[in-house]
């Protein structure tokens, strides 16, 4: 099993910094197949990125993705109010699928 | 578009069983892989199975927690694919998700409650 580990656990943060947010894998990711997800409280998750660097239709440019085999990063460049969230990260290149335990975004 | 419509969620006893149903469309439904995807209140997401396409045979993986007590299942006449769950424990209580892989890219459903209480 791919164990995921996110950091930090919570970054705090002003509207308008730049948010860096690390996924790392304990083993290489298939095909690169890790995504990137948004979630708000009482919300389904939002697809932000795929397969490592691809962003999902409608997602704004601030979003982006990059890394390969182990490591992953989702940079949000300038942060606007709505981006405060919780973020995960899934890889889905193997069974089991596995997900980050999440890193809380809030406001400085 | 591609749509996941999941439903058949609700209250069930300990013990009890319950089948959820994804209804597909906008996409080629034998080809792909499909993904069945819980989130308990308050906590993180765990996967729970795979389906295969059907270039696999539809075989299925599971997760450790639900191997002996979850199954998952397709039909292709309908394009819907199942999430058969006995044994249910209190645990279990979880939004849950079907998500289907196209050209690397996931796509979700809305998700549906289940909610196993006494």
């Amino acid at each position: 099993e791919i164990v995921l580990t996110q950091s930090p656990g919570t970054l705090s943060l002003s509207p308008g910094e730049r948010a860096t947010l690390s996924c790392r894998a304990s083993q290489s990711v298939s095909y690169n197949y890790l995504a990137w997800y948004q979630q708000k409280p009482g919300q389904a998750p939002r697809l932000l990125m795929y397969a490592a660097s691809g962003r999902a239709p409608g997602i704004p440019a601030r979003f982006s993705g990059s890394g390969s085999g182990t490591d992953f990063t989702l940079t949000i460049t300038r942060l606007e109010p709505e981006d405060f969230a919780v973020y995960y990260c899934q890889q889905y290149g193997s069974s089991p699928v596995t997900f980050g335990q999440g890193t809380k975004v809030d406001i400085k | 578009e591609v749509q996941l419509v999941e439903s058949g969620g609700g209250l069930v006893q300990p013990g009890g069983s319950l089948r959820l149903s994804c209804a597909t469309s906008g996409f080629a439904f034998s080809a792909h892989f499909m993904d069945w995807v819980r989130q308990a209140p308050g906590k993180g997401l765990e996967w729970v199975g795979r389906s295969k396409n059907k270039a696999n045979t539809y075989n299925a993986d599971y997760a450790a927690s639900v191997s002996d007590r979850f199954t998952i299942s397709r039909d292709e006449s309908n394009d819907s694919l199942y999430l058969q769950m006995n044994s249910l424990k209190t645990e279990d209580t979880a939004v849950y998700f079907c998500v289907v892989n196209i050209n690397g890219r996931p796509d979700w459903g809305q998700g549906t409650l289940v909610t196993v209480s006494s």
